[in-house]
């Protein structure tokens, strides 16, 4: 238990559906992330957010649409998607975050796995 | 090529032996983190260090700022510390760049 929380854990979906990943941390972290993790590859950063404003978005294509209510809550909407966008979701958080990089330790949901047929 | 490298990519060991898991990078950091993530895909951060060693149980790692290179050990391997290793460094210009990750089987 890492104190961040995602659902759903697995999520198949069509091409035209509208889904959303959710996430939840209580840690009173300022910073939460949304990584992107491909079967053999690294994982890829694709939202920041820094007490709930978009501080980074890493070219990510605007069928994934980003959203944080409040510092706790975090989530990743889904729209129009592609089959290569099947991969597993991570959501992560910090301490906090200065510009220019991830301060403190990144502690990381369980990640929702997502089948896009 | 790659800004992390891990080596090796896959592991095999037998219970109760030493492992070594390396990470070399290229560019200038101000922190290498060292994540284990299970197969159901959580991820769990074990190290985060900027110079020198940390220990944590039967888990080292260390870092060289100068030769651009760190390396978990594992002593006393056991099956449960069957995971993908991934090195991470936080970059010059902002956020983590990730390893691909080592694959760890540790048998019994």
């Amino acid at each position: 238990e890492t104190g961040v929380t995602q659902t759903p854990r697995h999520l198949v979906m069509g091409m035209t559906n509208k889904k959303s990943l959710k996430c939840e941390q209580h840690l009173g972290h300022n910073a939460m992330y949304w990584y992107k993790q491909s079967a053999k590859k690294p994982l890829e950063l694709m939202f920041v957010y820094s007490l709930e404003e978009r501080v980074e978005n890493n070219s990510v294509p605007s069928r994934f649409s980003p959203e944080c209510p409040n510092s706790s809550h975090l989530f990743l909407h889904l729209h129009t998607l592609q089959p290569e966008d099947s991969a597993l979701y991570l959501c992560a958080s910090s301490p906090y975050r200065l510009a220019g990089g991830v301060a403190g330790e990144l502690f990381f949901g369980e990640g929702s796995r997502l089948t896009v047929l | 090529k790659n800004e992390v490298e891990q080596s090796p990519q896959n592991l095999t060991a037998q219970e109760g032996e030493f492992i070594t898991i390396n990470c070399s990078y290229s560019v200038g950091i101000s922190a290498l983190h060292w994540l284990q993530q299970h197969p159901g895909g959580g991820i769990v951060s074990l190290f985060m260090l900027s110079s020198g060693k940390k220990k944590h149980g039967r888990l080292i790692a260390t870092i060289n700022i100068q030769e651009k290179h760190s390396s978990l050990h594992i002593t006393a391997s056991h099956p449960r510390d069957s995971a993908v290793y991934i090195c991470a460094v936080g970059g010059s210009q902002g956020n983590l760049i990730f390893g691909k990750g080592t694959k760890l089987s540790v048998k019994p």
